[in-house]
């Protein structure tokens, strides 16, 4: 396993466009998860899967973005009508658990700009 | 609004020099994790602490958990280039128990 896949690693689109991103998590790990990132600061939390489960959004999560999970595999973010403050990293990350013992492992996130 | 605020959140010293980053909150950690970034990939895992007044030790960083699980911090003895980065305490509370909540990040700058 190769770890946490994310593509396309860098994105440049026009205000009002949509985009989607894509990531492929390590295979063994159930759980999915993703954040956004500016520069210099920490992650914030998007969303939550367990499985093909999405079970938690954040309130960051307007209704133009939407995530899935088909068949508990690979996850794809889409952001519809992007806005130009919608310009960051985007964090993907897999994990088997949380706590003792479990962390995530990132991929290397898909850099966003919205001119 | 940041749960976990971290200490300082710049900081550029020369080879050699110890450092210490803090990360702070008002809530009840039932763990903390620390992670390194470097610019352009995702963040990596380095700790994990569970147990109130835990102290880990990995090579020249020691990271120690609160005795009230409220903070934690991790020291750098003799800094090395290599240690450059964003260092980010992330933790897990009681009340969001299915995902790690980061703190705000200390940025570090190893001259050589």
């Amino acid at each position: 396993d190769t770890g946490v896949s994310q593509n396309p690693r860098h994105k440049i689109t026009k205000r009002g466009q949509n985009v989607t991103f894509r990531c492929d998590p390590i295979s063994e790990h159930n759980r999915l998860y993703w954040y956004r990132q500016t520069l210099g600061q920490g992650p914030e939390f998007l969303t939550y899967f367990q499985n093909e489960a999405q079970l938690e959004k954040s309130r960051l999560l307007s209704d133009r973005f939407s995530a899935e999970r088909p068949k508990g595999s690979f996850s794809t973010l889409e952001i519809q009508r992007t806005e130009q403050g919608d310009s960051a990293m985007y964090l993907c990350a897999s994990s088997l658990g949380l706590g003792a013992g479990y962390g995530y492992t990132f991929g290397s996130g898909t850099r966003l700009t919205v001119v | 609004t940041q749960l976990l605020e971290q200490s300082p959140q710049f900081l550029s010293i020369q080879e050699g020099e110890n450092l210490t980053v803090y990360c702070n909150s008002s809530s009840v950690f039932s763990s903390l994790q620390w992670y390194r970034q470097e610019p352009g990939e995702g963040p990596v895992l380095l700790v994990t602490v569970v147990t109130g007044g835990e102290v880990k030790k990995l090579k020249r960083l020691t990271f120690q958990f609160g005795d009230a699980r409220k903070d934690s911090s991790l020291h750098i003895t003799a800094a090395q280039p290599g240690d450059t980065g964003l260092y980010l305490c992330a933790g897990l509370y009681g009340g969001a128990t299915n995902k790690l909540i980061f703190g705000t990040g200390t940025l570090l700058a190893v001259q050589p």
